[in-house]
């Protein structure tokens, strides 16, 4: 049962546009919630992170955006850029204090960032 | 600086066999997780280790094992192979336990059971 969920497999957006990724969560006790980006044959990178006592992080040109009624997040990107291209994951905790259960990860969504 | 590093980088075995996968963290980094990824699907949490113990385990069988050592590198075994646990298997370093802290990870090895 998939607890945190990336409906979108693919999205396509042209260069200088905004992309916006989305990710549901089923599990309220996540408190932690993260956005990582990953390149063929390397592992994922941290992109920006945001706390469940906030309802937005910012950091340059990557905005998250947290609904906790809602159980949806979302990660902005603004402009886009062709080097933004890459799968994006979408992680949560739910004990941001121990670290001892580790990230559920989405399954990702394929961000192609068109000239 | 040296970022995380997996060994091998790939790697085929035949049902039944035993697989030892191993990574060295970042330097200073003494916490260690490992997460499996199948094809299609996001990392998936199999162990984290900090100084030593292990701190946190995933859903997964007790043919997976894992140690940390006093270099904080990590072996993580997985015995018993069944061609369902084909995957890029991904250690990730970090300077704490907690969430918190940002989790840096290695390339990953990819895994083959045939």
């Amino acid at each position: 049962d998939q607890q945190v969920k990336q409906n979108s497999p693919s999205l396509s957006v042209q260069e200088g546009r905004i992309s916006i990724l989305n990710c549901d969560y089923t599990n309220s006790m996540f408190d932690y919630f993260l956005w990582y980006k990953k390149y063929p044959a390397e592992g994922p990178t941290f992109l920006i992170s945001i706390s469940s006592i906030k309802d937005k992080n910012e950091d340059g040109r990557f905005t998250v955006f947290l609904n906790k009624s809602a159980k949806h997040l979302s990660l902005h990107i603004v402009p886009s850029q062709p080097g933004d291209s890459a799968v994006y994951f979408c992680a949560a905790s739910e004990d941001s204090g121990g670290g001892a259960d580790g990230l559920t990860f989405g399954k990702g969504t394929h961000l192609i960032i068109q000239p | 600086d040296a970022g995380v590093t997996q060994s091998p980088t790939h790697l085929i075995k035949t049902r039944g066999q035993h697989v030892t996968l191993r990574c060295s963290p970042i330097s200073g980094h003494k916490s260690v997780s490992w997460y499996q990824q199948v094809l299609g699907q996001g990392p998936q949490f199999i162990f984290q280790y900090y100084e030593k113990e292990e701190r946190g385990r995933g859903n997964f069988p007790d043919r997976f094992s894992a140690r940390q050592f006093p270099n904080y590198s990590s072996e993580l075994n997985v015995n018993a192979l069944l061609l369902g646990d084909s995957a890029l298997y991904l250690c990730a370093s970090s300077l704490g336990l907690a969430v918190l802290w940002e989790q840096y990870f290695g390339p990953g090895t990819r895994l083959t059971v045939t």
